[in-house]
């Protein structure tokens, strides 16, 4: 596509449920990140994909978060039994390559009630 | 892992006037890009600068990646530019975003 599509814009769910949130990077961009960002507050890194190689998860704050990404398509992110903390938006951004310009999706926004 | 930090935090400028935004990093960077967040929450890329000197109209961009900093100018600033302006840099694998500089460009 012509840029980053990320699905859903808003989602708004009940504490304890669980949510999927999808990225559709730019085609060919091998690599794609997840970040998170609270009301007013800067861009917390989450997980990073690069092509085949194992992802770096280092920015994961819980177990309750995990990402998928088919080869070098889309991309998951799961969490588990939401919490009010987890309520944000969700970022997902994606690069030709390591260490390339990277272009950001519109985000997905997420409440936890 | 790498540190940024930003400044200032925020600031607020009349129509027409300039203004200089740091950004300061702990170690050897692989690259750098500064970005803007509008009203929104859309980001955009402004520069890819890992080092030197880019402009691109009324923005410019100098990295010194030797004294591990960057700075973001911006000239005869508008009230579209108001927003959060973001620089992140790439170590080994990921993104690392500053804290941001908030900018309120008042007509």
């Amino acid at each position: 596509g012509a840029g980053v599509s990320q699905s859903p814009s808003n989602k708004v769910t009940e504490k304890g449920k669980d949510v999927e949130l999808r990225c559709d990077p730019i085609s060919g961009h091998t690599a794609l990140y997840w970040y998170r960002q609270r009301l007013g507050q800067g861009l917390e890194f989450l997980i990073y994909f690069q092509g085949n190689s194992a992802p770096d998860k280092s920015g994961l704050p819980s177990d309750r978060f995990s990402a998928e990404r088919t080869g070098e398509s889309v991309s998951t992110l799961t969490i588990q039994r939401t919490q009010q903390e987890d309520s944000a938006v969700y970022l997902c951004a994606s690069s030709v390559g390591h260490g390339n310009t990277i272009y950001f999706g519109e985000g997905s926004w997420l409440t936890v009630v | 892992g790498i540190q940024v930090e930003q400044s200032p935090p925020d600031l607020i400028l009349q129509e027409g006037a300039n203004s200089t935004l740091r950004c300061n990093f702990s170690d050897s960077v692989n690259n750098l890009q500064w970005f803007h967040q509008n009203p929104w929450g859309q980001l955009i890329n402004l520069f890819y600068i890992p080092s030197g000197t880019k402009q691109n109209g009324r923005l410019s961009a100098t990295t010194v990646a030797t004294e591990r900093y960057s700075l973001l100018y911006i000239s005869s600033s508008q009230t579209t530019d108001s927003g959060v302006y973001f620089c992140a840099v790439m170590g080994n694998n990921d993104m690392r975003f500053g804290a941001g500089t908030r900018l309120t460009v008042k007509p």
